[in-house]
């Protein structure tokens, strides 16, 4: 167990619709990364935040956004699904100094998306 | 652009025959290099980080070993348990597609 937790597990929806995924980052870590992964790109680096503040963005959407919150938890929003969306989305935590890329990630689960 | 590129994309080993997997990679400034081991279904777990040329770390029947262009992860003597994919990331947050890896016992 990571210690990361990530809500839900899995979801099925319709194209067009709108989701959030949550995650709850270990106890301590202040940056949270979201990730996408699916079966022909691997895991790509969606976008990070450090204590409440955005701090790098990867290959994200428009239709995606992220926040947060004082509670450090976070949440992913996906909006106007395609199909080409459905994928794994990873939530990961790390104790990090504000801008700094070293240290270990711990994942979680993950939240399995699947866009009919 | 920071890159990583891991070979091969799969491999099935036999109980007990070692090898080698590699990552490749092309960044503007070394941060760490990370490998991960994911299970299907499931978030990568860590296992290593390198930061310098000439690194090695070490855990049970891997090691991983760090030049200024790649990095390998040798497994000696493997055991089914440790079929699995092994990724490997630089700077944190760019990843390689992974190593698939199948024991056969």
């Amino acid at each position: 167990d990571s210690g990361v937790t990530q809500t839900p597990k899995h979801l099925i929806t319709a194209t067009g619709q709108r989701v959030t995924l949550r995650c709850s980052p270990r106890s301590g870590d202040l940056s949270v990364y979201w990730y996408q992964q699916s079966l022909d790109q691997g895991l790509q680096f969606l976008i990070q935040y450090y204590n409440g503040e955005e701090r790098a963005k990867g290959n994200i959407l428009e239709r995606f956004s992220a926040q947060q919150f004082p509670d450090l938890h976070s949440e992913l929003n996906l909006s106007s699904l395609e199909l080409g969306d459905s994928a794994l989305y990873f939530c990961a935590s790390s104790v990090s100094l504000a801008g700094a890329n070293t240290g270990e990630l711990f994942f979680g689960e993950g939240s399995r998306l699947t866009v009919l | 652009e920071d890159q990583v590129t891991q070979s091969p994309e799969a491999l099935r080993l036999q109980e007990g025959e070692s090898s080698s997997l590699n990552c490749s990679y092309t960044v503007s400034g070394l941060r760490g290099l990370f490998w991960y081991r994911q299970d299907p279904g499931k978030g990568p777990e860590f296992l290593f980080t390198l930061y310098s040329a000439g690194e090695e770390k070490e855990k049970e029947r891997l090691k991983a070993t760090l030049t200024k262009k790649e990095s390998f992860l040798h497994i000696t003597a493997p055991k089914p348990e440790d079929s699995a994919t092994y990724l490997c990331a630089v700077n944190k947050i760019i990843f390689g597609k992974g190593t698939r890896l199948h024991i056969l016992p």
